[in-house]
């Protein structure tokens, strides 16, 4: 069985500063681990992905992320916010095996841009 | 780029009745998905299918749910008999191969709405 946690409903930063949204992922297996974005009205698109490679995964858009297995945590990070980053963000862990196992989705992280 | 495609963009019907939810997924993928989100809550996993079968399913896939892919290209999703609770947007997605290290690619969901 597998879990994601994501520790934040709502993250608010000002144009310019650094984001985090933090992930724990729980899984019985070495896992895959995702980040997914929503923006209002639309649909998922992937933003990064960690597939047992390096641990530092670079995604679109400036952000990345850090495959930390000792604290199971897959935090999401950009340098400096952009207004048109406000949206919703998703955390998400596929098993290991892959075969046609589903996504479980974190709850989600609402990303508010103050200009 | 290659896209999942959904159909349509927003479906309104009235409870009891059946309704169709379409997707055509990337052309050379594999494994084929529907996710539900319903308004204010996280991304569940329903069903996957591939090799013309369902895979797996949540337990959320009961009874009045069925799932096809009539030709080539389309995959649907056939609600028998609608509730209320039915009421979320649906998420078409498609995964290239096997393995699971490969994200699933998203369509931009029907958002269906049930009174």
């Amino acid at each position: 069985a597998q879990s994601v946690t994501q520790l934040d409903s709502h993250v608010s930063v000002s144009e310019g500063t650094p984001v985090l949204l933090r992930c724990n992922y729980s899984s019985s297996y070495s896992p895959s681990l995702f980040w997914y974005v929503q923006h209002p009205n639309k649909g998922l698109q992937l933003l990064l992905k960690y597939t047992s490679a390096a641990t530092l995964v670079k995604g679109i858009n400036g952000f990345e992320a850090e495959f930390k297995k000792s604290e199971t945590s897959f935090h999401l990070t950009k340098p400096s916010a952009h207004m048109s980053d406000a949206a919703e963000y998703f955390c998400v862990v596929s098993a290991a095996g892959g075969g046609a196992d589903g996504l479980t989705f974190g709850k989600g992280t609402h990303l508010i841009i103050q200009p | 780029e290659p896209e999942v495609t959904q159909t349509p963009s927003h479906q309104v019907t009235q409870m009891g009745q059946e309704v169709i939810l379409r997707c055509v997924p990337i052309s050379n993928h594999l494994y084929f998905y529907w996710y539900r989100q319903i308004l204010g809550q996280k991304v569940e996993f329903l069903v996957s299918f591939y090799n013309n079968e369902i895979s797996e399913k949540s337990e959320i896939f009961d009874d009045q749910f069925s799932v096809e892919r009539p030709d080539g290209s389309n995959f649907t999703l056939k609600i028998r008999s609608t509730k209320l609770e039915d009421s979320a947007m649906y998420f078409c997605a498609s995964r290239p191969r096997t393995s699971g290290r490969y994200e699933q690619f998203f369509g931009p969901g029907t958002r269906l709405t049930v009174l």
